[in-house]
């Protein structure tokens, strides 16, 4: 199993400019969520979904834009690169209710490291 | 609310010698507690897991212990290694079982 597969890994962009950062799973997880780290802060909520169709924000949403349609796949959205969205970028799953129980874990990604100059 | 505090990198260590990272939460209801351990490229992995107040959890010579009346879950390993080196994070998901909370991360470092 793949388990979480994000892409790219790396991405350089200029201020302004827009991407999607990609982010799938094969282990039939209805919980996805999307989270940044910033050295000395941990990691930042920005937004999840709970199954197709739902999503919804976490601790820092501005300037990104989620959307879920499979189960599959949770796209990132950057429309307007600002140099404040440089981090490490991670996805990550998990069991959602009923399927999961108390205590599934979340399963990460390798992580986006994305720089805007 | 829910939150996670843990102490503050980095930790530097001989190899064989003991770790103890330190991690204290807040939280209503009843926590699930987490350990998660990130090489240096990868992601997060999860490390190790305790449901409820008692429980020990433990895996690759790590060990947590929730203690729900101090609300802590120190992770501790008797005889570190070189290969342990890695940035470790304390977690806990509430009520609300896919909403996690995560400490600030703690840097280890061993030295041979």
């Amino acid at each position: 199993n793949a388990g979480v597969t994000q892409t790219p890994k790396f991405q350089v962009l200029k201020t302004g400019q827009s991407m999607t950062l990609q982010c799938a799973q094969d282990m039939n997880h209805e919980y996805m969520s999307w989270y940044r780290q910033d050295p000395g802060m941990g990691l930042r909520l920005i937004h999840y979904s709970v199954g197709a169709g739902i999503t919804d924000q976490g601790e820092v949403p501005n300037g990104y834009n989620v959307s879920r349609s499979t189960t599959e796949d949770f796209p990132l959205r950057l429309l307007s690169a600002a140099p404040s969205q440089t981090s490490v970028y991670f996805c990550a799953s998990s069991y959602s209710f009923p399927q999961g129980t108390v205590g599934s874990p979340l399963h990460f990604g390798n992580g986006t490291r994305l720089t805007v100059t | 609310g829910n939150s996670v505090t843990q102490m503050e990198g980095p930790v530097t260590l001989s190899e064989e010698a003991f770790l103890t990272i330190n991690c204290t939460y807040t939280a209503t209801g009843y926590p699930s507690l987490f350990w998660y351990v990130q090489y240096p490229g990868e992601g997060l992995q999860l490390l190790l897991k305790a449901t409820k107040a008692d429980d020990k959890g433990s895996n690759k010579g790590f060990e947590a212990t929730y203690r729900k009346e101090t609300t802590s879950f120190h992770l501790e390993k008797g005889s570190v290694q070189v290969s342990d080196s890695a940035v470790y994070f304390c977690a806990l998901s509430g009520d609300n079982f896919n909403k996690f909370y995560f400490g600030s991360g703690t840097k280890l470092n061993v030295k041979p």
